[in-house]
């Protein structure tokens, strides 16, 4: 069955510096969804990728959905600590979601 | 509208005991889904409903029973409660259409679950 995978697990980042997590697919994905989940709560949509190469910013993230449509990457730049929290990659998968099992992501100021 | 919606937040339970986790979403969405949730154990499907009326198993549905009660309802219950069930439960919402285009995934506040 469809695997989505992300790397690293775990993300630590010094305030103020660039970091990018990854998120690979063994099958071929018509879109690929991301999701933020702070500590504490849960999951929230965050951007849908649907074209091969595309691209896509919000403020410092920019999301980047691969060529073949089997992998995209997260990549914040100058890290807040409003951008503690475990990040989410989703693949369509008939009527389900697989999910990633997330980078957790924390900040030393 | 208030989104999903989950009751009760918090459950403390004793080995053996059942109950049921409650879900409703009022944004008329078809297809619903029960998550848990472990540390470094991402988001594990339990059971979803891909519309009103269909139930089907997850990746972990063991020890799990659902109910698609109408299409605004979608309840979680075991039935003896084990200490392996300790975990933090998702509800989630989408309107999801066969041959439809792509939709966002809507996520409930959470239970938290202790078995003792």
């Amino acid at each position: 069955g469809q695997q989505v995978m992300q790397i690293p697990q775990y993300q630590h980042v010094q305030e103020g510096e660039d970091f990018t997590t990854y998120c690979n697919s063994s099958t071929t994905l018509s879109n690929i969804q991301w999701y933020k989940q702070r500590p504490g709560g849960h999951p929230v949509f965050l951007i849908q990728l649907v074209k091969s190469g595309e691209v896509k910013k919000q403020k410092r993230l920019t999301f980047q959905f691969g060529e073949a449509k089997k992998n995209s990457s997260l990549h914040i730049t100058a890290t807040q600590t409003t951008d503690v929290g475990t990040y989410f990659c989703a693949g369509p998968n008939d009527y389900k979601l697989s999910f990633g099992a997330g980078t957790t992501v924390t900040v030393r100021a | 509208n208030a989104g999903v919606t989950q009751t009760p937040k918090f459950q403390v339970l004793k080995t053996g005991q059942s109950m049921t986790l409650q879900c409703a979403q009022d944004m008329n969405h078809n297809s619903m889904y029960w998550y848990r949730q472990d540390p470094g154990m991402g988001l594990r499907l339990i059971y979803y409903s891909a519309s009103e009326g269909t139930t089907d198993k997850g990746e972990v549905p063991n020890g799990y029973n659902v109910s698609r009660l109408n299409k605004r309802e979608f309840s979680l219950r075991l039935e003896s409660a084990a200490p392996s069930q300790t975990s933090v439960y998702f509800c989630a919402s989408r309107r999801r259409l066969a041959g439809g285009p792509p939709s966002t995934q809507y996520f409930g506040p959470g239970t938290r679950l202790l078995v003792l």
